[in-house]
């Protein structure tokens, strides 16, 4: 049973151009939590969804980014015209439901560098 | 603001010896969660403690929750080289399914 996967593992872009992370959750998942975590800090909620649904953006910044989780395939997280300040480590959890009492899996994440 | 702090910031002891770190948060909770982070990994979820608990074991884990100081410690007993890594706290509310992270304990335990 895989775990949850994220690809790429490493991501170089320059200032100006578009990011896509993408996640896929464990098997029987259907609930998806994008976090950002900046060297030497704690993880910074961004998004949270479920299939074809944005249920929670509030940890989101209002312009730039962007998220989905279609009903086939992976979730991606989209960064439109990076910037220095969004190197970062990206990282995805899913869990099989909702409810807050659930364990989160997390994938190896995605560090994305703007140069 | 961030829900939960860990104390402290980070931690080195040697093998064999226990370790104790702390977390502290400012809202009711639902459950508090800790994980384990390696370095360049993902998180690994070790321990949930729900608000009517007091304490909780698993294997060398002992997690105790206060929910009148609304703080929580994790021990790990008879620490090994291999629980090098930073430990989070992580805060769930009740019926809601994001959890808030604090900044981490990065615990170093010496051979």
């Amino acid at each position: 049973n895989a775990g949850v996967m994220q690809n790429p593992r490493h991501l170089v872009r320059r200032r100006g151009q578009e990011a896509r992370l993408r996640c896929s959750p464990m098997k029987g998942h259907s609930h998806v939590y994008w976090y950002r975590q900046l060297p030497e800090e704690g993880l910074k909620f961004m998004v949270y969804l479920q299939k074809e649904n944005i249920i929670d953006e509030s940890g989101m910044p209002k312009e730039r980014f962007s998220a989905e989780f279609p009903k086939e395939g992976p979730s991606i997280l989209r960064i439109q015209q990076v910037v220095r300040g969004d190197s970062a480590a990206y990282f995805c959890a899913s869990s099989p439901r909702e409810g807050s009492t659930n364990i989160q899996y997390f994938g190896a994440g995605t560090r994305l560098s703007v140069l | 603001s961030q829900q939960g702090e860990e104390d402290p910031q980070a931690l080195s002891i040697q093998e064999g010896e226990n370790a104790t770190m702390n977390c502290s948060y400012k809202t009711s909770i639902n459950n508090l969660q800790w994980y384990r982070q390696n370095s360049g990994r993902g998180l690994v979820h070790l321990i949930l403690i729900r608000s009517n608990e007091r304490e909780k074991h698993s294997g060398r884990l002992r997690v105790t929750l206060d929910t009148s100081k609304k703080s929580s410690s994790l021990l790990i007993t008879a620490s090994r080289a291999a629980d090098t890594a930073s430990y989070f706290c992580a805060t769930g509310d009740s019926g809601y399914s994001t959890l808030t992270f604090g900044k981490g304990t990065m615990l170093l335990v010496s051979p």
